[in-house]
């Protein structure tokens, strides 16, 4: 079945020490976004590939990278986790500009100690 | 910038119908879409509008005026497994730089 795999599932690490959470796709989509949410809040947009075209928000932290090294595949980097950045991280998919809806992984739990 | 404001919480009865508003302010608007999140879970796709009008995907129905930027989730048959977050999120944004952002959640609590 076509998805959208995030590993790994949880994810423990200690404060400043550097993390690398992954997505993998086979649905063949071109847009691929990191998502951020905290307990009881919405979705929150960290960044997203159109393509090969990076598009940062304006808001999120230069703690978090990304890189999506081929259409499959993208990874978020966060260089020094804070204890703030505890959350689920949502990886997702879409065709285009989304008009189709967008595909989620089942996230990444991270706990920074 | 851009805004969803939807409500916080509604609580409906099983069998019953029950609507989620969702209200928005943004540049560049092409659609809005709808999401049902289960506590631990990720989101799902529930359904897209870009032009005014309903939508209809089974028990659930989906409307826009783009026009009062509003738009509303209408769930028919309420079943206890419904119970859940719903986010609206709105597409906007040109070519590449287009993006989806959500808005705050509604939280939907069905009682028998």
């Amino acid at each position: 079945d076509a998805m959208v795999i995030q590993n790994p599932r949880y994810q423990v690490t200690q404060f400043g020490k550097p993390v690398t959470l992954s997505c993998s796709q086979t649905l063949n989509h071109n847009v691929m976004y990191w998502y951020q949410q905290k307990s009881s809040q919405a979705p929150k947009l960290l960044f997203h590939y159109y393509d090969k075209d990076f598009n940062n928000e304006a808001d999120t932290p230069d703690n978090f990278q990304s890189r999506r090294p081929n259409t499959s595949f993208c990874f978020l980097d966060i260089r020094s986790p804070g204890l703030g950045d505890a959350a689920m991280y949502l990886c997702a998919t879409s065709r285009d500009r989304g008009t189709g809806g967008l595909f989620f992984g089942p996230g990444t739990r991270l706990t920074v100690l | 910038g851009q805004s969803l404001e939807q409500p916080s919480e509604v609580t409906a009865v099983e069998g019953a119908i029950v609507q989620i508003n969702c209200t928005y302010q943004t540049s560049g608007f092409y659609g809005l879409s709808w999401y049902q999140q289960h506590d631990g879970g990720a989101p799902t796709f529930l359904s897209y509008n870009a032009l005014d009008g309903l939508e209809e995907t089974g028990r659930f129905s989906s409307f826009l005026s783009r026009s009062d930027s509003y738009g509303y989730l209408l769930l028919q048959e309420l079943q206890m497994k419904d119970s859940a977050s719903y986010f609206c999120a709105v597409q906007s944004g040109y070519s590449s730089a287009s993006k989806i952002i959500f808005g705050s959640g509604t939280r939907l609590s069905i009682r028998p």
